[in-house]
């Protein structure tokens, strides 16, 4: 089946650093799947932060990036300089239209900037 | 601002019991899921539906069963609870299609003594 690994369980960045969350797929269908990130922020519901759905696009929000390595299978975020604002929980997530279109998502990334 | 809707927001109850979720969404989308996140913070999918159709039906216990009573409601009913049964659990709503950003609700959290 489906399956999504991120390796970082916890990340601590000090603020206006670089981040990088490492995110690779796994996926069983012959086309290529839709790639998701969602975050939840304290306090709040799982809300998506960024999705792609074409190979080789980079999609963008909050001053986050990720793209669509099809060759890598790899969807890593990326964001240049981090603020305090951004602690939350990041997932990495993947749909395909052959899996009914649920989300398969990552373990999850915990991410803590100091101020 | 909140489109999707669950209750309770937090329940305990004891094993054996019976217990319903319910969950709704005001988004006017025809696609709903339910997903449940354990003690280690996995989301894994348990059920989806489109216009009131069962499209997805994980591996999960047959005390496990999703109501849908029109495309804005799926309830989610466990009878009879096991431990292993304490988790949140997430409902989500999307138009169909994979590329459509699914929705969630805030979670119902379910503690099984």
């Amino acid at each position: 089946g489906d399956s999504v690994t991120q390796t970082e369980g916890q990340v601590t960045v000090s603020e206006s650093k670089s981040l990088i969350i490492n995110c690779t797929y796994s996926a069983t269908s012959i086309g290529y799947p839709n790639l998701f990130w969602y975050v939840r922020y304290p306090g709040e519901g799982l809300q998506l932060l960024l999705k792609v759905i074409t190979a080789g696009q980079k999609g963008s929000s909050r001053g986050f990036e990720a793209t669509y390595n099809k060759e890598a299978t790899s969807f890593h975020l990326q964001k240049a300089s981090v603020q305090e604002s951004d602690s939350a929980v990041y997932y990495c997530a993947l749909s395909e239209c052959n899996m009914g279109y649920k989300l398969t998502f990552g373990t999850g990334t915990s991410l803590l900037v100091d101020p | 601002e909140t489109a999707v809707f669950q209750t309770p927001n937090y329940h305990v109850t004891q094993v054996g019991n019976e217990v319903s979720f319910n969950c709704k969404q005001t988004l006017g989308h025809d696609t709903m899921y339910w997903y449940k996140q354990d003690s280690k913070k996995l989301l894994k999918i348990m059920f989806s539906y489109n216009n009131k159709q069962l499209i997805v039906n994980e591996t999960v216990p047959r005390r496990f069963s999703p109501q849908s009573s029109d495309k804005a409601h799926l309830n989610l009913r466990i009878k009879s609870v096991e431990p292993e049964d304490s988790a949140v659990y997430l409902c989500a709503s999307s138009t169909w299609g994979g590329q459509d950003t699914q929705y969630f609700g805030p979670g119902t959290r379910l503690l099984v003594l």
